[in-house]
């Protein structure tokens, strides 16, 4: 099973927006509507962000939404701010054997 | 609230076998849909998902790593344990353990809720 592929970089000024792709194949992000988004900031556990494709959990900023197309999920992150600076990860559910994948993870600059 | 926390050895010979406690509270192993995931990340790379447990005692494994690998779970203790044998220097890595939630309605496949993380070493 291969991770997911994300750009290893992206950036953006405060203010804007920035997305990031995330690619897999249609065992994975293609073939169901469970991929999610954890953002990691150094030295911290990752923290959900995005669940089933586009769902946010309770107290992550409106900010931050989840879409798919095919077998590519991205998330955008729009109105920019500071502490959005941090890696980025997406996982899929890839079925009963493979179960879970992560993506190779992006990491995102506030310039 | 829900926490998890993660212990074990700081630090392992190769050819060891490493053993990893998740220890958690705020809800129970015992209902219906919950299960805890493990979860490593080498320093400075990527998150590697590794294994999860059902309420119900089934288990998933990754492909890649399933020989190596066992999780269980001790429901009146609240935790959750992962050993990795044949350890090897590329092993290092943090570990996580994580908490997926239940949803009467729908499937769930993310994690909610993540330990703080554990580094290993692993070397002679």
């Amino acid at each position: 099973q291969s991770a997911l592929t994300q750009p290893p970089s992206a950036s953006g000024s405060p203010g804007q927006s920035v997305t990031i792709s995330c690619t897999g194949t249609s065992s994975d992000v293609g073939g169901y509507n469970y991929v999610s988004w954890y953002q990691q900031h150094p030295g911290k556990a990752p923290k959900l962000m995005i669940y089933d494709v586009s769902k946010r959990p309770s107290g992550v900023p409106d900010r931050f939404s989840g879409s798919k197309s095919g077998n590519t999920a991205s998330l955008t992150v729009s109105g920019l701010q500071a502490e959005d600076e941090a890696d980025y990860y997406c996982s899929s559910y890839a079925g009963s054997n493979n179960f879970y994948v992560f993506g190779t993870g992006t990491k995102v600059t506030v310039l | 609230q829900i926490t998890l926390k993660e212990s074990g050895p700081t630090l392992v010979k190769p050819t060891q076998t490493l053993t990893l406690t998740c220890t958690f509270s705020g809800f129970s192993l015992s209902t219906s849909g919950v299960g805890v995931g493990w979860i490593r990340q080498p320093p400075g790379k990527a998150l590697e998902w590794l294994a999860f447990i059902y309420w119900n005692d089934d288990k998933r494994y990754s492909p890649s790593l399933k020989s190596r690998l066992t999780i269980t779970k001790d429901t009146s203790k609240k935790q959750v344990v992962l050993t990795m044998t044949n350890m090897d220097p590329v092993d290092t890595a943090t570990y996580y353990c994580a908490h997926r939630p239940s949803d009467y309605w729908n499937a769930v496949h993310y994690f909610d809720y993540w330990g703080q993380g554990t580094l290993v070493t692993v070397s002679s």
